[in-house]
């Protein structure tokens, strides 16, 4: 199981910080996804820290001990959404965090 | 372009059934993993199960809470995926997700199709 704060509230330019938290997140990979309304999600961070191409420099992810922190510094209005973190259960079975609603 | 699409949706009654459709188009399908996420209006997203490549045997892993009621399925040669339901609930309203896993993460993804179940 993980665990995400609801929301976070950020002013434009500021840095957006959103964590993850989850006893397996010391032993796998945590994955996050932007998800905007009508639209299909977007991975944001692969393993922990890797950004795909095509994904703005702001974002940046950490993880240590059982908590995975996605970062987004210099916020923009676009960046608001909700944002997933994802990792593998060790059964072979994968879960999602409850999700967090960024407001910008 | 790398995407896949999602079909079928609608509504159908308690204890009925609905089949799914995700096609996929721009990338090598026949080696990616297949994955079904739901979400229920106003919640997060849920994994539902998972269907591995031909290499991994096509092997299926499900959510506990639709196992013995889902079943997913692919044809390579036709670049697509399904998602079988059955003893369909109230609570298995959602939109449904298809993802394509061709690295390690859930990589391409459609905006999704509607189920409701409803009397």
């Amino acid at each position: 199981e993980l665990t995400q704060p609801p929301s976070v509230s950020v002013s434009p330019g500021q840095t957006a910080r959103i964590t993850c938290s989850g006893d397996e997140l010391p032993k796998k990979y945590a994955y996050w996804y932007q998800h905007k309304p009508g639209q299909a999600p977007v991975a944001v961070m692969l393993k922990d820290s890797e950004r795909p191409s095509g994904i703005p420099e702001r974002f940046s992810g950490s993880s240590s001990g059982t908590t995975a922190t996605l970062t987004i510094s210099g916020v923009q209005a676009e960046d608001e959404a909700d944002y997933y973190c994802q990792t593998a259960d060790v059964s072979g079975t994968y879960v999602f965090g409850p999700g967090t609603k960024v407001t910008v | 372009e790398v995407q896949v699409e999602e079909s079928g949706g609608g509504v159908v009654q308690p204890g009925g059934s609905l089949k799914l459709s995700c096609a996929a188009s721009g990338f090598t399908f026949s080696d990616s993993a297949l994955h079904w996420v739901r979400q229920a209006s106003g919640k997060g997203l849920e994994w539902v199960g998972r269907i591995r490549s031909k290499t991994y045997n096509s092997a299926t892993e499900y959510a506990e809470s639709v196992k013995g009621r889902f079943t997913i399925s692919r044809d390579d040669s036709m670049r697509m995926a399904y998602l079988h339901m059955s003893g369909l609930k109230t609570e298995d309203t959602a939109v449904y997700f298809c993802s394509g896993m061709i690295g390690d993460a859930f990589d391409v993804w459609g905006r999704g199709t509607r189920v409701t179940v409803s009397s």
